[in-house]
């Protein structure tokens, strides 16, 4: 079982609406929990983190978490053409300081 | 320096040759780490440290790969007899402190990428 999984698309979501990415875990002891953007051909950049269960928002972003799931989503509402990037879930793992990336999920918003 | 810089930025080499790649992190980040991403793959763990020490070492590949950081600063990443396999890009990312220290969020800040190629 891979320590971070997620559905490696292409999810693709019509204009304006809700686009939602999917992650689970493995190590049932992590605490911290963050979404990065990565543009085809650029460097991942940190969209949203989260540590406590429920939900965070932060405008078109909420991340939720579950850990009794060991689940995390994204939902971006309001899609736009400019969402389109892979969306990698990342985790620190409990018994270090490393964090591990999930294979990413591919999205496309289509005008 | 203002953000993460990385170099070379391409890199060509022969199967069996050595290389380097170094990192230069923000200026006072004390935590710095490696991944490497295969074309339309995810980003697999190397390494990383806290100031020069490399708590865990468990995502290297196999022997042939090392890694040492300086000064609490610059890291370079060695690949010694180079295999079509490494061939990938490698990322390194600093942060102010170790990923769920008092000092961070666990923001990674991530350099532009050694894209590696092994004829």
């Amino acid at each position: 079982q891979k320590e971070v999984e997620q559905n490696s698309g292409p999810l693709s979501v019509p204009e304006g609406a809700i686009a939602s990415l999917n992650c689970t875990y493995s190590d049932r002891g992590s605490q911290s929990f963050f979404w990065y953007r990565q543009y085809s051909g650029k460097s991942p950049e940190l969209i949203m983190f989260i540590y406590s269960n429920g939900d965070k928002e932060d405008g078109r972003f909420t991340a939720q978490l579950n850990k009794a799931s060991q689940y995390v989503s994204l939902l971006i509402r309001d899609s736009q053409p400019s969402d389109s990037a892979t969306y990698l879930c990342a985790v620190l793992y409990s018994s270090a300081s490393k964090i591990i990336f999930g294979s990413g999920t591919r999205l496309s918003i289509r005008p | 320096g203002a953000g993460v810089s990385q170099s070379p930025s391409n890199k060509v080499t022969e199967k069996g040759k050595d290389v380097e790649l170094r990192c230069d992190p923000i200026s006072g980040h004390t935590a710095l780490y490696w991944y490497r991403q295969s074309l339309g793959q995810g980003l697999e763990f190397l390494i990383y440290f806290q100031g020069n020490s490399a708590p865990d070492k468990s995502g290297l590949p196999s022997d042939r790969f090392s890694a040492e950081r300086t000064g609490g600063s610059v890291s370079t990443l060695t690949i010694q007899r180079t295999q079509q396999e490494d061939s990938a890009v490698y990322l390194c990312a600093s942060s102010p402190g170790l990923a769920g220290g008092p000092l961070n969020t666990g923001e990674l800040f991530f350099g532009e990428g050694s894209r590696l190629t092994v004829l």
